[in-house]
C-alpha cells in the first residue's frame, strides 16, 4: 500500500484559496487518490477522487502531476465551515483489494 | 434516506465484558468496513468486507471480530474488551463500482472500556 504524507496542520483566512498537498511516492499503477473531509465527532465525508491530471467538482479540485507521486487538493474561497481535517488516501480500487489507510490527515483551520 | 447507522452511539463498559457494535446500511453496498480513530493516530482500518461471508483484516484487527451474514449488516465484536480499545469507532460502506469508491460513514460509536 502506498503511504501518504500530509502536513499536520494549516491555517488560512476566509475567502482565500487553500491548497493541501499529499505526497505518495510509492503509488502503484492501479492506485487512485481520494480525499475525505472530517468534522469533529462526525464520520469522514468523500470530497473528490482522481487518477491523473485534474478533477473538479462543485466543492474542490484535485491536481495530480504526471508522475503521480503527489497530489494537491484545492479548496476555492474557503469559509469558516471548511475548518476540518482532510485526509488523502491512495488505494487500489481493483476487485479484491480494498484495504485503505487514512493516515493522520491535515487539520485545516480557517481564520475569520 | 440513504445512510449508515451504528448502535450504540455511546458505550461505557468494563474490561472483559463482551460487546457488539452494530452497523447497518440501506444502500445495498457490497463493501463495508470498520475503523477506529484515536487522537494523533488518525483513522485506522480494523476489518473490511467485500461482500456477504467475505471479510479480511485491516491494519489493526487484534482484539476484534466481525461477521457478514447479511449484505446490510456488519457487526463489530469485542470478545474481551480492554482499556486500549477505548476509541471512537466508525463503520463505512460503499459500492464496488470500480474505480469510483466513495465510502459513506456512520455517525460513530464512542466506546470507553474501564
Amino acid at each position: 500500500l502506498a503511504k501518504t504524507t500530509q502536513p499536520i496542520s494549516m491555517d488560512s483566512y476566509e475567502g482565500q484559496e487553500v491548497n493541501i498537498t499529499c505526497s505518495h511516492n510509492n503509488i502503484a499503477t492501479n492506485d487512485y487518490i481520494t480525499w475525505y473531509q472530517q468534522f469533529p465527532s462526525q464520520g469522514p465525508r468523500f470530497i473528490i477522487q482522481g487518477y491523473k491530471t485534474k478533477v473538479t467538482n462543485e466543492v474542490a479540485s484535485l491536481f495530480i502531476p504526471a508522475d503521480r507521486k503527489s497530489s494537491t487538493l484545492s479548496l476555492p474561497r474557503v469559509s469558516l465551515s471548511d475548518t476540518a481535517v482532510y485526509y488523502c488516501l491512495v488505494g487500489d480500487m481493483r476487485r479484491g483489494n480494498e484495504k485503505l489507510t487514512f493516515g493522520t490527515g491535515t487539520r485545516l483551520t480557517i481564520i475569520p | 434516506e440513504a445512510q449508515v447507522t451504528q448502535n450504540p452511539r455511546y458505550l461505557i463498559t468494563v474490561t472483559g465484558k463482551k460487546l457488539t457494535v452494530t452497523c447497518s446500511q440501506n444502500m445495498n453496498h457490497e463493501y463495508m468496513s470498520w475503523y477506529r480513530q484515536d487522537p494523533g493516530l488518525g483513522l485506522r482500518q480494523i476489518y473490511y468486507s467485500m461482500n456477504v461471508e467475505v471479510t479480511d483484516k485491516g491494519d489493526v484487527p487484534e482484539g476484534y471480530k466481525v461477521s457478514r451474514k447479511e449484505k446490510r449488516n456488519f457487526p463489530l465484536i469485542l470478545e474481551s474488551p480492554s482499556p486500549n480499545q477505548t476509541s471512537l469507532y466508525f463503520c463505512a460502506s460503499s459500492l464496488k463500482r470500480l474505480p469510483y469508491n466513495e465510502q459513506f460513514f456512520g455517525p460513530g460509536t464512542r466506546l470507553t472500556v474501564l
